[in-house]
């Protein structure tokens, strides 16, 4: 079965700093890969995804991600981080037709 | 485009009782899945509804309960509530099935079991 793991359940930037928040995924064939991004008390929001094809994916926000497939990882970045970029991030795999979220990551922004 | 809808947004619900909650997806989208979210356990996959039949299932028990419209408006039932079930119910629709389209979320129905 596929899994998901961002082992970083909270980090701390300075606004202005940049970002990369860890995502490894498992599963036996070639992955759908996602981040999204849940402000609190809201909904999940698509930041990016990855089907196939240029491994280096553009999203919103200013945020970008790399699939490596030989490290089965898809972290996301960001060059410098706005104090509105405080949120929880997920990490998403698609397999055996559904979607697995890893745990998430708390991101804080202090001044 | 209007987005997912979901109603209600917040609910109490006392041990014991049923809640029925609705999703709207975004209009032309085909498929709908539910997810739990709790601090616990995380994000967890309930169901998938497409074109008015379940698809997918996620391990729950048969307390947990939905549907699919013609229009593809969803419910979800979640029967003898138990303190566990509060969670926040989440909604994501996509074109078509899950695992081949990207799914956009609602903002979900949060509900307390007392």
């Amino acid at each position: 079965a596929q899994s998901v793991t961002q082992p970083d359940i909270h980090i701390t930037v300075s606004e202005g700093a940049s970002l990369e928040l860890r995502c490894n995924y498992s599963y036996g064939a070639t992955p759908y890969l996602f981040w999204y991004v849940q402000s609190p008390g809201q909904g999940l929001q698509l930041l990016l995804k990855y089907f196939s094809g240029d491994t280096l994916v553009q999203g919103i926000k200013g945020f970008e991600a790399e699939f490596k497939r030989s490290q089965s990882s898809f972290n996301l970045r960001k060059p410098s981080v706005h104090w509105s970029d405080a949120a929880e991030y997920f990490c998403a795999v698609v397999g055996n037709e559904k979607l697995t979220f890893g745990t998430g990551t708390r991101l804080t922004i202090i001044p | 485009k209007a987005g997912v809808t979901q109603t209600p947004r917040y609910l109490i619900k006392t041990r014991g009782q049923q809640v029925t909650l609705s999703c709207s997806p975004i209009s032309g989208h085909r498929s709908v899945s539910w997810y739990q979210q709790t601090p616990g356990q995380g994000l967890q996959f309930l169901f998938e509804y497409f074109s008015e039949t379940q698809r997918n299932k996620g391990n729950f028990p048969g307390r947990f309960s939905g549907r699919q419209f013609s229009n593809s408006r969803s419910e979800m039932n979640v029967s003898t509530l138990e303190l566990g079930d509060s969670a926040l119910y989440l909604c994501a629709s996509s074109l078509g099935r899950q695992y081949q389209e990207t799914q956009y979320f609602g903002p979900g129905t949060r509900l307390l079991v007392l």
